[in-house]
């Protein structure tokens, strides 16, 4: 069974980092690509960024509203991903996904249930 | 960017009515097009996608179809477990970007 779970959340202050991680199971990490996706509260989805599969290089792509501060990497054997984000901002409050793309394609098959990451004074 | 653009916003439907929401997008993105329903307190789940591919499990009641531009999500004979809001998401350029979102309420 396909597992994603995401933790690390919590409160911080405004221009400090949180890593975040996302653990998987039942399946090979490496063998997909994994997307972070956010949601504000009360708001909509916004895609924050994502890593390829090793296939495609474990190349990554990110957001404009995060990119220069957010970074996503992998660790293969550990079968965790990470979502490392320095000087937060408030407007970076929200719920923070982790998602496994569809085999084969780009969509998001499986998600996590979120962690809440509240940047805050 | 490629915007995404739902419509309605919001839809209150009665049991066993059909609903249909769209998306459209600012530019084509083929079929590069994929229908979320995320219902309250909860991650989102996959229901088609590229447009119009089902999925295993999800039940046979919904439906996608479109390609370019125009892209619509199709609710058969609404239950009250669809009370949720559906949200369309675009795979064809970078940024990724999703639509706004549309909620359903059952009345």
């Amino acid at each position: 069974e396909v597992q994603v779970v995401e933790s690390g959340g919590g409160l911080v202050q405004p221009g400090r980092s949180l890593r975040l991680s996302c653990t998987v199971s039942g399946f090979t990490l490496g063998d997909y690509g994994l997307s972070w996706v956010r949601q504000a509260p009360g708001k909509g989805l916004e895609w924050v960024g994502f890593i390829t599969s090793k296939t495609y290089g474990g190349t990554t792509e990110y957001a404009a509203s995060v990119k220069g501060r957010f970074t996503i990497s992998r660790d293969d054997s550990k079968n965790i991903a990470y979502l490392q984000m320095n000087s937060l901002k408030t407007e970076d409050t929200a719920v923070y996904y982790c998602t496994r793309g569809c085999s084969g394609g780009a969509c998001y098959a499986y998600w996590g249930q979120g962690t809440l990451v509240t940047v805050s004074s | 960017e490629i915007v995404l653009t739902q419509s309605p916003d919001f839809q209150s439907v009665t049991p066993k009515e059909k609903v249909t929401i769209t998306c459209r997008a600012s530019q084509s993105i083929g079929g590069n097009l994929h229908w979320y329903q995320q219902k309250s307190a909860q991650s989102p789940k996959l229901l088609i996608k590229y447009a119009s591919q089902s999925i295993s499990g999800v039940p046979s009641r919904f439906s996608g179809s479109g390609s370019g531009t125009d892209f619509t999500l199709t609710i058969n004979s609404l239950e009250a477990e669809d009370a949720a809001t559906y949200y369309c998401h675009q795979s064809s350029g970078l940024p990724r970007t999703f639509g706004q979102g549309t909620k359903v309420e059952i009345k």
